[in-house]
């Protein structure tokens, strides 16, 4: 069955503290895998499409990195405005699905 | 300018009952989206349309009908509410139809059913 899981469920940070936010998925066919921000209140903001395992891509202090079975966000030295729920999906070959995961709830303190 | 918008931003409505979210997109995008946010942060895609053509169609009740009366608008129509349709619903849209494509998302229209 496709799955995506994302770790930690959440996580607290001092400014200035880098660190990385998981998602591990199992899809056969995949052909894309979608990095999304989303603010209380709001609706999910793009970041990133990674296509291919070792493709990496970067935006102000957000990196993500892409495996055959994972994808790695890291956020280099962040700021509280950092703080949102991130939300990894994934592109399936077959009829164009889009399969999100549970999200990361990242705080970030000063 | 909002580019992706929704109304209403809340809804509060009794079980039973038949209501309707609208969605319009002010960027000229073909295609455009619902997807619906339960309780536990899950999104989950339901609808699909790319000019004005359904594209997909995930599991869901066949209470939930989709209307695009033309490629700015996609309007959510739910008969016979229950409680479990309690959520957070959005409106995205896309261009040139293809799902690889960035997804612009609306604000979201909170659905209380009691």
């Amino acid at each position: 069955e496709d799955q995506v899981t994302q770790s930690p469920e959440a996580l607290r940070l001092q400014e200035g503290e880098s660190s990385s936010l998981n998602c591990s998925y199992t899809v056969s066919g995949l052909r894309g895998l979608f990095w999304y921000r989303q603010d209380p209140g709001k609706g999910p903001e793009f970041l990133f499409t990674l296509y291919s395992a070792g493709e990496e891509k970067e935006k102000e202090r957000l990196k993500a990195t892409l495996t055959k079975k994972e994808s790695f966000l890291h956020i280099t030295a962040p700021k509280p405005e950092d703080s949102a729920t991130y939300l990894c999906a994934v592109w399936k070959t077959s009829y164009d699905k889009v399969i999100f995961g549970p999200g990361t709830s990242l705080s970030v303190i000063p | 300018d909002t580019a992706v918008s929704q109304t209403p931003k809340y809804l509060v409505t009794q079980m039973g009952n038949d209501k309707s979210i609208k969605c319009e997109q002010n960027l000229g995008h073909d295609t455009m989206y619902w997807y619906k946010q339960d309780s536990k942060k899950f999104l989950k895609i339901m609808f699909s349309y790319n000019n004005k053509e359904l594209i997909i169609n995930e599991t869901v009740p066949n209470r939930f009908s989709p209307k695009s009366p033309d490629k700015a608008h996609l309007n959510l129509h739910i008969n016979s509410l229950e409680l479990g349709d309690s959520a957070v619903y959005f409106c995205a849209s896309s261009q040139a139809g293809g799902i690889t494509d960035t997804q612009y998302f609306g604000p979201g229209t909170r659905l209380t059913v009691l």
